[in-house]
């Protein structure tokens, strides 16, 4: 079946320091991959999609590139602020169908003036 | 524009006593709608699904229930709530047909007592 593993947090970074948050995926055929943020006390947001491979999904100053050769699609930014503290779930959507998303586990991500 | 509207924001329920949450979409039709759970510290756990009406699928056995009596409208129940039902509940819509991401809800934090 379809699965997504990110990588276990949480992460604690300084400001204006480069993020990488890995997120790897299983999927037969031609999913797509989202990246959700969720904000203390809110519901998810999309931060940013990719629908096909070597598509390259930004927003906000973050990307994640889909890459179906290693089945990834990590979250990176440059330099984090203190606002970017969320958690952040990877998803996977399946080609068609009606089949729900799944997620990953969520990397909390902490970030320190 | 679509919206989704989840309510109450906040509640607090005694052991026993029943439940209910709603969650309606503004903007589109025959949407699917999905409520998840999300304990503390703990990742994204789906509850149910819907896509139409009166069809509900459920992922895992509790007692907790899902009604769907209008096209937009999705309704989480329980007759009798236990302690472990507290959590941060989540509903959520995406266009049928899959293949898309979600729209999340703000939604419900529940502390059974």
């Amino acid at each position: 079946g379809n699965s997504v593993t990110q990588m276990e947090g949480p992460v604690t970074l300084s400001e204006e320091a480069f993020l990488t948050i890995n997120c790897t995926y299983t999927a037969t055929g031609y999913p797509s991959l989202f990246w959700y943020v969720q904000y203390p006390g809110e519901g998810l947001q999309l931060l940013l999609k990719a629908t096909k491979a070597d598509d390259k999904g930004s927003n906000k100053g973050f990307e994640a590139t889909y890459r179906k050769e290693t089945t990834s699609f990590h979250l990176e930014k440059g330099s984090v602020q203190v606002s970017d503290s969320a958690v952040y779930f990877c998803a996977l959507s399946a080609y068609s169908g009606n089949t729900p998303l799944v997620f990953g586990k969520g990397t909390r991500l902490s970030v320190i003036a | 524009s679509q919206t989704i509207h989840q309510w109450p924001a906040t509640l607090v329920q005694p052991v026993g006593s029943p439940l209910s949450l709603e969650c309606t979409v503004e903007g589109t039709s025959n949407p699917n709608l999905y409520w998840y759970r999300q304990a503390a510290g703990r990742g994204l756990q789906l509850l149910f699904y819907s896509v139409g009406i009166g069809q509900i699928s459920s992922e895992v056995p509790q007692n907790l229930s899902a009604s769907r009596p209008q096209d937009r409208q999705f309704i989480l129940s329980s007759k009798k709530l236990l302690l472990s039902d507290s959590g941060f509940y989540l509903c959520a819509w995406s266009a049928s047909g899959g293949g898309g991401g979600y729209t999340f809800g703000s939604g419900t934090r529940l502390t059974v007592v």
